[in-house]
């Protein structure tokens, strides 16, 4: 079964400086990998997703950017944090393997622009 | 694209009422339906899914319709608990490897 690893777990950054968010995935290979956004508690907001190494699609416009330069690797990145970034980002696999279609998430990073 | 659309958007009840909770899609190509339990701060995980070949599945205190007719699932949930107290979603995929859609979540409140 898959397993995703998410780094750093909570973070907080000042308006205007840079964001890189990790996300690492075992137990497959080539898998689609997602990063979604979570605002005020609730709804679950995809913004990037990627079939493959260099394959990146952008859901939403935004001050966001995503990368993938390894196959298990994802990239969430940000020149300069807004207020508005603050969040909860997940990053998300499918779950093939487990007898589900769904996704696996990673355990998140809340992340606080101040 | 996929739009799933779920309600209520917070639901609070006594604990061991029921609790039940409603979704729609809109692509008729949608063949899988997973629902999400997210605890404060923590990941989502998922407590049950259905197939659009069966209409019906329950486990243990949870169990989930679909018509697909209608296009439209729901969860429903017995004797709930405090525990059962997170943020629920619901979703639709076309199975395999496709996207996920997720709906805007219901957060449910159990009064002990």
């Amino acid at each position: 079964s898959q397993t995703i690893h998410q780094w750093p777990a909570t973070l907080v950054q000042p308006v205007g400086s840079p964001l890189s968010l990790e996300c690492t995935v075992e137990g497959t290979s080539n898998p689609n990998l997602y990063w979604y956004r979570q605002a005020a508690g609730r709804g679950l907001q995809l913004l990037f997703y990627s079939v493959g190494i260099g394959q990146i699609s952008s859901e939403v416009p935004q001050n966001l950017s995503a990368s993938r330069p390894q196959d298990r690797q994802f990239i969430l990145s940000s020149k300069k944090l807004l207020l508005s970034d603050s969040g909860f980002y997940l990053c998300a696999c499918p779950a093939r393997g487990q007898g589900e279609d769904g996704y696996t998430f990673g355990s998140g990073t809340r992340l606080t622009v101040v | 694209g996929e739009n799933v659309e779920q309600h209520p958007s917070t639901l609070s009840v006594q604990e061991g009422d029921s609790a039940v909770i409603k979704c729609t899609y809109s692509d008729s190509a949608s063949n899988y339906f997973p629902w999400y339990k997210q605890e404060l701060g923590k990941r989502p995980q998922l407590i049950i899914d259905i197939r659009s070949n069966v209409g019906e599945k329950k486990d243990q205190r949870i169990a989930v319709t679909l018509n697909k007719t209608a296009k439209h699932f729901s969860l429903h949930i017995t004797e709930t608990q405090p525990e059962d107290s997170a943020v629920y979603f619901c979703a639709a995929s076309e199975g395999g490897y496709q996207k996920v859609t997720f709906g805007i979540g219901t957060k449910l409140q159990v009064i002990p």
